[in-house]
């Protein structure tokens, strides 16, 4: 089956423009994640979701970092007034309920603050 | 903040040899994975080993995990030049609920 899959692949933006990454989970799992990559670091959480319910925003760096998801599939990562220091790999991950604990991550969205 | 750090950052080997990776974290946790990222690919789950586990295989792969001394390596057999990639571990610490803390990654080149 198709696993998960993130648009843009390629985004960029000028410094103090608002953008929004989208995610889209493997169909049927209840658990999403975001995850930032800096260049040369390994991805640090951001955020988590079950079902439509955030359950986790502990990572998200700033009250410009806002994420939604609905109606428990897609979601959507937004970044306001984007700053250079945002520029990064941001991933999504989703998790189903017979292999929980495994995330299963889609190709991520290199975003480039100008 | 990242939770551990692999060592080394970087390994060269030939094709065929064995390649170890070591992971080493901070708190408690409820499971331990790793994970591969080729360049330009998301990351790829390989294997994962629970804290009442000691050691685990998935074909070429082996991975242990030692919760006294936080550590954990990961051993790939006969190495290929398609295991060229980064390895990360992570780790979903006791009271964490689910999200992964990973380490800095290994890079791993294998050379024909």
């Amino acid at each position: 089956g198709a696993g998960v899959s993130q648009s843009p692949r390629y985004k960029v933006a000028k410094r103090g423009q608002d953008v929004a990454l989208r995610c889209d989970p493997i169909s049927g799992h209840v658990s999403l994640f975001w995850y930032q990559q800096a260049l040369g670091q390994g991805p640090e959480f951001l955020t988590y979701f079950q079902n439509e319910a955030q359950l986790d925003k502990s990572g998200l760096p700033s009250d410009r970092f806002f994420a939604e998801r609905p109606e428990g599939s897609v979601s959507t990562l937004k970044i306001q007034r984007t700053q250079q220091e945002d520029s990064a790999v941001y991933l999504c991950a989703s998790g189903g309920s017979r292999f929980k604990d495994t995330q299963y991550f889609g190709p991520g969205t290199r975003l480039t603050v100008l | 903040s990242q939770q551990g750090e692999e060592d080394p950052q970087a390994l060269s080997i030939q094709e065929g040899e064995n390649a170890t990776m070591n992971c080493s974290y901070k708190t408690s946790i409820n499971n331990l994975q790793w994970y591969r990222q080729n360049s330009g690919r998301g990351l790829v789950h390989l294997i994962l080993i629970r804290s009442n586990e000691r050691e685990k295989h998935s074909g070429r792969l082996r991975v242990t995990l030692d919760t006294s001394k936080k550590s954990s390596s990961l051993l790939i057999t006969a190495s290929r030049a398609a295991d060229t990639a980064s390895y990360f571990c992570a780790t979903a610490f006791t009271g964490g609920g689910n999200k992964l803390t990973f380490g800095t990654g290994t890079q791993l080149k294998v050379e024909l």
